[in-house]
């Protein structure tokens, strides 16, 4: 059982580079997220999704998108990466109950120089 | 204002003795989740227990209980008879009606042999 699946697990950027961090889940999971976890802090929320084709911002959205084409995948892109865009990066995703708690990926560790 | 704090950046306990990671709320959905996540070194997070807003009872799963105090909005994870595995970063988390989860900064948690 696979569950929430990111990739690529690390990534090295320039300044000026874009990239597509993958998410997918085998859950049939509605409800998607994306947080980035900086060294030493929690898990700030950047965009999220409530279904296919439904996506809104979170806390700290700037610099980033997303898209939901479908329920399995939550591909969240970088452009022009920055070097405040180093971090972290967590998918996650959950069903509709309130008690169902969120299921991560394994991370994606993003250095951009 | 936020919506998780853990106040305790670092805390330390003797092997096999309880300690208690405080963490309190704010919201004013009378309906949501309270979660508890463990975080080691090797960057996984991991779902250790949930308490609903309308549970009469504490939560408890194995060796971690959640000391639910419904009108001082906290919420602190006991761990019992620590073990040295317990040694991580442990976050806060809740779900609102709305299905976004919200995260605390964190406790790291060392256990001393």
């Amino acid at each position: 059982n696979a569950g929430v699946t990111q990739t690529p697990k690390f990534r090295i950027l320039k300044i000026g580079q874009s990239m597509t961090l993958q998410c997918t889940q085998d859950m049939n999971h509605n409800y998607m997220y994306w947080y980035r976890q900086d060294p030493g802090m929690g898990l700030k929320l950047i965009y999220y999704s409530v279904g296919a084709g439904i996506t809104d911002k979170g806390e700290v959205p700037n610099g980033y998108n997303v898209s939901r084409s479908t329920t399995e995948d939550f591909p969240l892109r970088l452009e022009l990466a920055a070097p405040s865009q180093t971090s972290v990066y967590f998918c996650a995703s959950t069903d509709g109950r309130r008690n169902t708690e969120a299921f991560f990926g394994q991370g994606t560790r993003l250095t951009v120089v | 204002a936020q919506k998780i704090t853990q106040t305790q950046p670092g805390m330390f306990v003797q092997e096999k003795e309880a300690v208690t990671l405080d963490c309190t709320y704010d919201t004013s959905d009378p309906s949501y989740g309270l979660f508890w996540y463990k975080q080691p070194s090797s960057g996984e997070m991991i779902f250790l227990i949930y308490q609903g807003s309308y549970d009469q009872q504490n939560a408890t799963e194995g060796r971690y209980s959640l000391n639910f105090q419904k009108a001082r909005k906290s919420a602190n994870l006991v761990i019992s008879a620590s073990q040295l595995g317990d040694s991580a970063m442990y976050f806060c988390a809740m779900r609102e009606s709305g299905n976004q989860f919200y995260f605390g900064t964190g406790t790291s948690l060392t256990v001393i042999p």
